[in-house]
C-alpha cells in the first residue's frame, strides 16, 4: 500500500512558469512533511518542510501548501528556472525517537525549458 | 552531502556474490538509514539504525542485512546478490531529538548485479 501518493510523474514547464507537484497521504500519524530535490548523480537534498499546524510555508521561490483536512500537500515553484530541473520527492514523517522514519512519494521529474 | 560518505560509488558484481556497501558519517547523528532508489518506485527503506548495534527492518529488507558497530559507520550487506538488487543505494542520517527534521543523504552507490 502506497502511503504517500505523488503526482504528476513528470512535468514540463516553460521558464517563468509555476509548476505544482501534489502529494496525498492517508496516515494521520504523519507529523512532518518535507520536500526533497534531487539532481542527476546526486543524493536527495532537503528543500523545504512543513508541520501540520501550518497551512503554508514559503522559502524563496518555493512554497508548500498544506491541507490537513484533505490530507494533501503541494509544492509550488514560482518563476521557475532551467536550474530547477530536477526530480522532486515529497515525504511524510512519523514516529518519535527510535521509530522515526520518512516515507517518500515516487517522485516527479520536472523539466523547465528555457 | 558534506559529512556523509558512501563507498564504493559504483560497483558491478556477479549474481550470488556477497556485497557490502559502506556509509560513513562525521555528523555524530544517532539515526542512520539505507534506502534504495528505483525508477517508478521512488525511495524505499531497507533497514535503519537508531544507535550502535540497534537496527530494524524497513519495507524491503529481504536479502539485505546491516551492521552498526560504531556511531559513524553503517554497513549494508547483500548476502547473495541478485539482479533485482541492481539499484542506486542511498544512506541517510538524522540527528538525535525531535521529529521535525529532514534526513541528510549521501551521494549514493550505483550497484549493478550481472
Amino acid at each position: 500500500q502506497q502511503q504517500v501518493k505523488q503526482s504528476p510523474q513528470s512535468l514540463i514547464v516553460q521558464k517563468g512558469g509555476i509548476p505544482i507537484i501534489n502529494c496525498a497521504y492517508e496516515n494521520t500519524a504523519f507529523d512532518y512533511f518535507p520536500w526533497y530535490q534531487q539532481f542527476p548523480g546526486k543524493g536527495p537534498a532537503l528543500l523545504i518542510a512543513i508541520r501540520p499546524d501550518v497551512s503554508e510555508k514559503k522559502e524563496g521561490r518555493f512554497t508548500i501548501s498544506f491541507n490537513k483536512s484533505a490530507k494533501q500537500f503541494s509544492l509550488h515553484i514560482m518563476d521557475s528556472q532551467p536550474g530547477d530541473s530536477a526530480t522532486y520527492f515529497c515525504a511524510a514523517g512519523e514516529g518519535g525517537g527510535s521509530n522515526y522514519k520518512l516515507t517518500f512519494g515516487k517522485g516527479t521529474l520536472l523539466t523547465v525549458n528555457p | 552531502d558534506a559529512g556523509i560518505t558512501q563507498s564504493p560509488r559504483h560497483k558491478v558484481t556477479e549474481t550470488g556474490t556477497p556485497v557490502t556497501l559502506r556509509c560513513h558519517q562525521t555528523e555524530n547523528h544517532r539515526y542512520m538509514y539505507w534506502y534504495r532508489q528505483d525508477p517508478g518506485h521512488g525511495l524505499r527503506l531497507i533497514h535503519y539504525s537508531y544507535g550502535v548495534k540497534d537496527t530494524d527492518k524497513g519495507e524491503v529488507s529481504d536479502g539485505y542485512s546491516v551492521s552498526r558497530s560504531k556511531t559513524e559507520d553503517f554497513l549494508l550487506t547483500l548476502e547473495s546478490a541478485t539482479s533485482s538488487q541492481t539499484s542506486v543505494y542511498f544512506c541517510a542520517t538524522f540527528p538525535t531529538g525531535g521529529s521535525h527534521y529532514g534526513y541528510t543523504f549521501g551521494s549514493g552507490t550505483r550497484l549493478t548485479v550481472v
